[in-house]
């Protein structure tokens, strides 16, 4: 593994089904986030961790949860999809939450819900 | 509200030079990034600033002010490669990126 990988790569998937992406990075950065991206709009957060054992909300939350058991992984479940949350996924990392810390981005996850 | 403005779209000429403004109100201010994102694909990192002026990065420049709330990308020395949108973001006072909806710049020959 080099950097941030993501799967599934792209997923249609029915309205009430849950589902569960994943990213998995292999820098030891401590922080992660989620992203949507949505034609015409910002990236938006979604949720992220600071590092191992503890996350926080974003500026669009609902209907998301994530876990950060370890560095390594953070992945990002939808209990029940909604068409709404048809997107493009992004997660991605950096070495701390600090000032100058550029964030790498994994190569996102295309969700269409039907 | 937070805020970033950006056009939308530009269109330039290979070889040619372009600049590509950025304006924010944020709570709070610990930097601006510069990403370049290519259709399909995820962002990469750009430029950051954190003081005002220019910071020049080979073809790539950045300049930022931040009693103005402004900045600029620019880009010189145009290829038909640059063809991308280019993001604008903000670290805020919690130390999480605000982003603008980006400008996506067309290159034509």
């Amino acid at each position: 593994i080099a950097g941030i990988t993501q799967a599934p790569t792209s997923q249609i998937l029915a309205a009430g089904r849950r589902m569960t992406l994943r990213c998995t990075q292999d820098m030891r950065h401590n922080a992660m986030y989620w992203y949507r991206q949505d034609l015409g709009l910002g990236l938006r957060l979604i949720h992220y961790s600071n590092t191992a054992g503890t996350t926080g909300k974003g500026e669009v939350p609902d209907g998301y949860s994530v876990s950060r058991a370890n560095t390594d992984d953070f992945p990002l479940t939808l209990a029940s999809a909604v068409p709404s949350q048809t997107s493009v996924y992004f997660c991605a990392s950096s070495g701390t939450s600090g000032a100058y810390n550029e964030q790498f981005f994994g190569p996102g996850t295309r969700l269409t819900v039907l | 509200g937070q805020n970033i403005d950006q056009p939308t779209e530009m269109t330039a000429t290979e070889g040619a030079i372009v600049q590509i403004n950025c304006t924010y109100q944020t709570s709070g201010f610990n930097g601006l990034f510069w990403y370049q994102q290519h259709a399909g694909e995820a962002p990469t990192f750009l430029s950051y600033n954190v003081l005002d002026g220019l910071e020049e990065k080979g073809r790539f420049s950045s300049f930022l002010s931040r009693s103005k709330g402004y900045s600029y990308l620019l880009l010189k020395e145009l290829q038909m490669k640059d063809s991308a949108s280019y993001l604008c973001a903000v670290k805020d006072s919690n130390y999480q990126l605000i982003w603008g909806a980006g400008t996506k710049l067309i290159i034509k020959p």
